[in-house]
């Protein structure tokens, strides 16, 4: 079983709208979440990392952590055509050098 | 910010020849990674080295060897390629510690025929 699952495989919202993502996760020992932003044709590059229980904010991207139900959402506000991309969710333990990613959610911002 | 390269960037294999997949970081990091990338299978790990001389066995291991010869280098051999290691391959880099972000390079498309 996969330990990171996204929800959905697919987003489209209007240039200006807001968009969410979903993550869960399937392990407790995970302490540290990331969310990663895949461009066409590109490697994947850390958007924003969540440690601690609740919203952390960054510009228009909020990321919100509820260790307790082992899930991370982030919400993207005045989403962009810039902001279309696999966005992938990432989870790993305090003891662990590696990170587990989820499948992605393919978000398509229309003008 | 940190800088991953990978070369080649494309390549074009024949089944059962040796195919070589190398990265390079310059920010002294201590952990690299090697990924492959499938539609339907997001990032997928092979292989992983925590610095020079080691390496471990990711999630997808088998058919794929590394090599890390340098706290710069780290290297992906596949000694018999077959078709279904047509993917995207990526590296990655980062610091001790669980709560460490990794740096990617951009890939390397390998078509194996």
């Amino acid at each position: 079983q996969q330990k990171v699952q996204q929800s959905p495989e697919s987003l489209s919202v209007p240039e200006g709208g807001m968009a969410s993502l979903n993550c869960t996760s399937s392990d407790r020992n995970f302490q540290y979440f990331w969310w990663y932003r895949q461009h066409s044709g590109e490697g994947p590059k850390a958007l924003m990392s969540i440690f601690s229980d609740g919203d952390k904010k960054e510009g228009r991207f909020t990321a919100h952590l509820n260790k307790a139900s082992l899930h991370v959402s982030l919400h993207i506000r005045d989403s962009q055509p810039s902001d279309s991309a696999l966005y992938f969710c990432a989870a790993s333990e305090r003891s662990n050098n590696r990170i587990f990613f989820g499948d992605g959610t393919q978000l398509v911002v229309k003008p | 910010e940190a800088a991953v390269t990978q070369s080649p960037r494309n390549k074009v294999a024949v089944t059962g020849g040796k195919v070589t997949l190398s990265c390079n970081q310059t920010n002294n990091h201590n952990n690299m990674y090697w990924y492959r990338q499938d539609t339907g299978h997001g990032l997928r790990l092979i292989h992983y080295s925590y610095g020079a001389g080691s390496t471990e066995k990711g999630d997808i291991p088998d058919g794929y060897k590394a090599s890390r010869p340098s706290q710069e280098n780290f290297s992906l051999i596949l000694e018999l390629a077959t078709p279904s290691q047509t993917s995207v391959y990526f590296c990655a880099s980062g610091d001790l510690g669980g709560q460490d972000t990794q740096y990617f390079g951009p890939g390397t498309r390998l078509l194996v025929l």
